[in-house]
């Protein structure tokens, strides 16, 4: 199984860019990566998704190296609004096996 | 368009006492999802749906059954709680597992103390 590993929690003020790194060391050929945002008494929530290279969304970008073994979340000029905590997936297609959403990491934004 | 809704959002239940969680969809899914959060931790996948007629055990299916109603419903049944089964359950929908990526779409969840 493809294991994610990222960080517990990570601080920013607002107006600044956030980067969060998720390591997936074994990752799979027709593994894709997933990010998903969850707000307190919510269900997660699908920000972006991504197979190599980088995407780019209206909410974020998300950085993949040729190697795959990690990928980056990047959210620009971050408000309070995006406290919260922030899972990366590693979604293998056709099978549900690797569902598993780790505990993520919690982003606090301050003024 | 609703999503994915769940009932009830709040239930108490004493040990031993069965109930039944409900989950739709309004979005013609062809995959469901149910899911456990116990604080302070991520989601636990517990059943899932991959196509109406189908259910297949997740991480965490034991104390647990399922069952796809059709292509809207999905439910989850507890025969006899017990108060590890405390947690907030979140039911999810998604296009179908061959998309790629899964985008997953989630309901608000359901809160569930087992005393």
């Amino acid at each position: 199984l493809a294991k994610t590993t990222q960080p517990i929690s990570m601080d920013s003020y607002e107006g600044q860019e956030v980067n969060i790194t998720c390591s997936h060391n074994n990752i799979a050929t027709n593994d894709y990566i997933t990010w998903y945002q969850q707000f307190p008494s919510q269900g997660p929530r699908f920000i972006i998704q991504g197979y190599k290279t980088k995407v780019t969304n209206e909410v974020a970008s998300l950085f993949i190296p040729a190697d795959r073994k990690s990928s980056t979340l990047s959210l620009p000029r971050v408000s309070l609004s995006d406290t919260a905590v922030y899972y990366c997936l590693v979604v293998s297609t056709g099978t549900a096996s690797k569902l598993t959403f780790g505990t993520g990491t919690r982003l606090q934004v301050t003024l | 368009n609703a999503g994915v809704t769940q009932t009830p959002k709040f239930q108490v239940l004493k040990t031993g006492q069965s109930m039944t969680l409900q989950c739709a969809q309004d979005m013609n899914h062809n995959s469901m999802y149910w899911y456990r959060q116990d604080p302070g931790m991520g989601l636990r996948l517990i059943y899932y749906s991959a196509s109406e007629g189908t259910t297949d055990k997740g991480e965490v299916p034991n104390g647990y059954n399922v069952s796809r109603l059709n292509k809207r419903e999905f439910s989850l049944r507890l025969e006899s709680a017990a108060p590890s089964q405390t947690s907030v359950y979140f039911c999810a929908s998604s296009e179908g597992l061959l998309v790629p990526g899964n985008e997953q779409y989630f309901g608000p969840g359901t809160r569930l103390t087992v005393t």
